[in-house]
């Protein structure tokens, strides 16, 4: 099955530093990928929409100079947490939509990235 | 290695009653959730589970057996609305997420 990946998985950083997590397709292409947060036991929120080639979407109340969007690749997204404070500590996901046939409309969860900030 | 087993779709009439199974086998274990996902929508959290046993929350209970890596989401009085995929997702010792691959549930009149 399709499998989608990040890196680092976990990240602890001091307040003010930037962040970079990955978010990769491993086998197979995907021209859109979304990031999400989650709180505990709480519901995904979509931060952005990514789409290979082009500026991100990003959804209301979310800080594009804040959440840096970057998805160069048809199998590469990546988000950067630029100058991260404590209230950005959370649980990243990323999922990734195939384009290779099948049902387009299937996503594939990444693993998740847990950001701490000090 | 680990792995998220669920039916791919399933098929119920309005006013039922459906039962979404899911089998897991992964590297340690920190709870299994469940999400329930509208096409263009992002995942919406169902339940979470991490001891044996039924947790009901209204139409919607989730049952969970560790001993045998298996979960199951009911949900009962069926309605239009619940037509979705329901995804199965089982936190393991790093406290990563593991997914299933999604069930397309179709609710039928």
């Amino acid at each position: 099955g399709a499998v989608v990946s990040q890196h680092p998985s976990w990240v602890i950083c001091k307040s003010g530093t930037s962040v970079k997590i990955e978010c990769r397709s491993l086998d197979f292409q995907a021209t859109t990928m979304f990031w999400y947060r989650q709180f505990p036991k709480q519901s995904l929120m979509l931060m952005a929409t990514s789409n290979e080639g082009s500026k991100a979407t990003y959804e209301q109340g979310v800080e594009k100079d804040k959440f840096l969007i970057n998805h160069a690749s048809l199998t590469l997204s990546t988000l950067t947490v630029t100058s991260a404070h404590p209230e950005d500590s959370s649980f990243y996901i990323c999922s990734a939509r195939s384009i290779a046939g099948g049902n387009q409309e299937t996503q594939y969860f990444g693993p998740g990235t847990r950001l701490l900030v000090l | 290695g680990q792995n998220i087993d669920q039916p791919t779709e399933m098929t119920a009439t309005e006013g039922a009653i459906v039962q979404i199974n899911c089998t897991y086998q992964t590297s340690g274990f920190n709870g299994l959730f469940w999400y329930q996902q509208h096409a263009g929508e992002a995942p919406t959290f169902l339940s979470y589970n991490v001891l044996d046993g039924l947790e009901e929350k209204g139409r919607f209970s989730s049952f969970l057996s560790r001993s045998k890596g298996y979960s199951y989401l009911l949900l009962k009085e069926l309605q239009m609305k619940d037509s979705a995929s329901y995804l199965c997702a089982v936190m393991d010792s790093n406290y990563q997420l593991i997914w299933g691959a999604g069930t397309k549930l179709i609710i039928k009149p």
